[in-house]
């Protein structure tokens, strides 16, 4: 079946580690988003690429970095810089050409906890 | 910016219908997104409009109107499964097939028997 799969689903982490959390989505969809999810708080877009090699920041880009090797990878790095990383990450894709709604899909998200 | 509205927590009884608003103020909008979301998962597309008036999709119907600035979620014959939070996103063209996205805080929808 044709999906998002994100990985580890729960992480903890200690002050000042970096942490990578795992995007892929076998779709073929064009453009890929990182957000993350606060309690009481709208989704935050973090970064996002729509083409291999390319990304651009979000709202919330600082203490984040992401790659875009391959059209279905799109990992987040959660960097130590991030100062307050604890928050649930949501990985989306959408297909961009030929769509009328062009609505995101989303992955099961990652909980990251800072220990 | 954009400015988007959506009350925090919502109740309602199995069986009824519950309507959800939303309001939002933005400059270049070009269309509104309705999302559920259960505790801990993923978010699932719902509905999307873009011209004034009702889209109907089963149990589930979403209400536009762009002068207002307004729109709703309308869900009918609740059943407790519904129980999820509903997240309101607000479209806006940044031009080349690309598009910034607002999301509103979300509606916690509680169903009780």
């Amino acid at each position: 079946d044709g999906g998002i799969t994100q990985s580890p689903k729960y992480l903890f982490r200690k002050e000042g580690q970096n942490v990578t959390l795992s995007c892929e989505q076998n779709l073929n969809h064009d453009a890929m988003y990182w957000y993350r999810q606060d309690p009481g708080q709208g989704l935050r877009l973090i970064y996002y690429s729509q083409i291999v090699n390319d990304f651009q920041k979000g709202d919330i880009a600082e203490g984040y970095s992401v790659s875009r090797e391959k059209k279905e990878s799109f990992p987040l790095t959660v960097t130590s810089a991030q100062k307050n990383p604890t928050a649930f990450y949501l990985c989306a894709s959408r297909e961009l050409a030929g769509v009328v709604t062009g609505e995101l899909f989303f992955g099961e998200g990652s909980r990251l906890t800072v220990l | 910016g954009q400015n988007i509205d959506q009350p925090t927590e919502m109740t309602a009884t199995e069986g009824a219908i519950v309507q959800i608003n939303c309001t939002y103020q933005t400059s270049g909008f070009n269309g509104l997104f309705w999302y559920q979301q259960h505790a801990g998962e993923a978010p699932t597309f719902l509905s999307y409009n873009v011209l004034d008036g009702l889209e109907e999709k089963g149990r589930f119907s979403s209400f536009l109107s762009r002068s207002k600035g307004y729109s709703y979620l309308l869900l009918k014959e609740l059943q407790m499964k519904d129980s999820a939070s509903y997240l309101c996103a607000v479209k806006k063209d940044s031009g080349a097939g690309s598009y910034q996205l607002t999301f509103g805080k979300g509606t916690k929808l509680s169903v009780i028997p």
